[in-house]
């Protein structure tokens, strides 16, 4: 079983279109997030919920809403997509008493 | 500015022979600290990490990291590499124990015969 999955892997997309990419956790974690990896390699927090409530909400464009329909979910949803979304991006989840995190394997989003 | 330094992008290592990554980080106060490696196409697995106590930390695959609070410093080690060990690998920090990670640039380890 996978711990962290994350969907789709790959997403290949024109700009101006809307997508979505979907996380879920096995580990009953209550705190979740996204990170973004850039073409440098460079990983950057975005999002992170505890028990679905917003709790970390980085300097990112509103055209990325994150929604967590219970704690072991949380979606991220771009609108009106742009070149620099290109990236790979990363669900995680965090168990309290390690402050381990978790991380999936990531989804590469292309932006053409 | 709170940062997280890894100085070397780039490390080629012969297989059998140590490995020693280098982290710096700047903040107020002692960070938990962490080594990821990211195979190519995957995720970060968790090599190990510190928050207080002996400041030599063991980890998985061998690697083992030494807290050195004076340098704030949180070096990467491994006696004898093996190919397998070809990856990237990052140092994190989450100042505030929120789980908010901030990563350094990364350092890409090849491994030669």
């Amino acid at each position: 079983d996978t711990a962290v999955s994350q969907t789709p892997k790959y997403l290949v997309t024109q700009m101006g279109n809307d997508k979505s990419i979907k996380c879920e956790q096995n580990l009953g974690h209550d705190t979740m997030y996204w990170y973004k990896q850039d073409s440098k390699k460079f990983l950057k927090i975005m999002f992170s919920y505890n028990n679905k409530e917003l709790i970390i909400n980085e300097t990112v464009p509103n055209r990325f809403s994150p929604k967590s329909p219970d704690k072991a979910h949380l979606n991220l949803h771009i609108n009106s997509l742009e070149l620099g979304d290109s990236a790979v991006y990363f669900c995680a989840s965090r168990d309290i008493d390690t402050g381990e995190l978790f991380f999936g394997e990531g989804s590469r989003l292309t932006v053409l | 500015a709170q940062s997280v330094t890894q100085p070397d992008i780039h490390i080629t290592v012969s297989e059998g022979a140590s490995l020693e990554l280098r982290c710096n980080y700047s903040y107020g106060a002692t960070p938990y600290l962490f080594w990821y490696v990211q195979s190519p196409g995957q995720g970060l697995q968790l090599l190990l990490k510190y928050f207080s106590g002996d400041t030599l930390v063991q980890g998985i695959k061998g690697f083992e990291a030494e807290f050195k609070r004076s340098q704030s410093s949180f070096n990467l080690r491994k006696p004898s590499v093996h190919w397998s060990d070809a990856a990237e690998y990052f140092c994190a920090v989450d100042s505030d124990s929120w789980g908010k990670l901030q990563f350094g640039a990364g350092t890409q380890v090849v491994v030669t015969p």
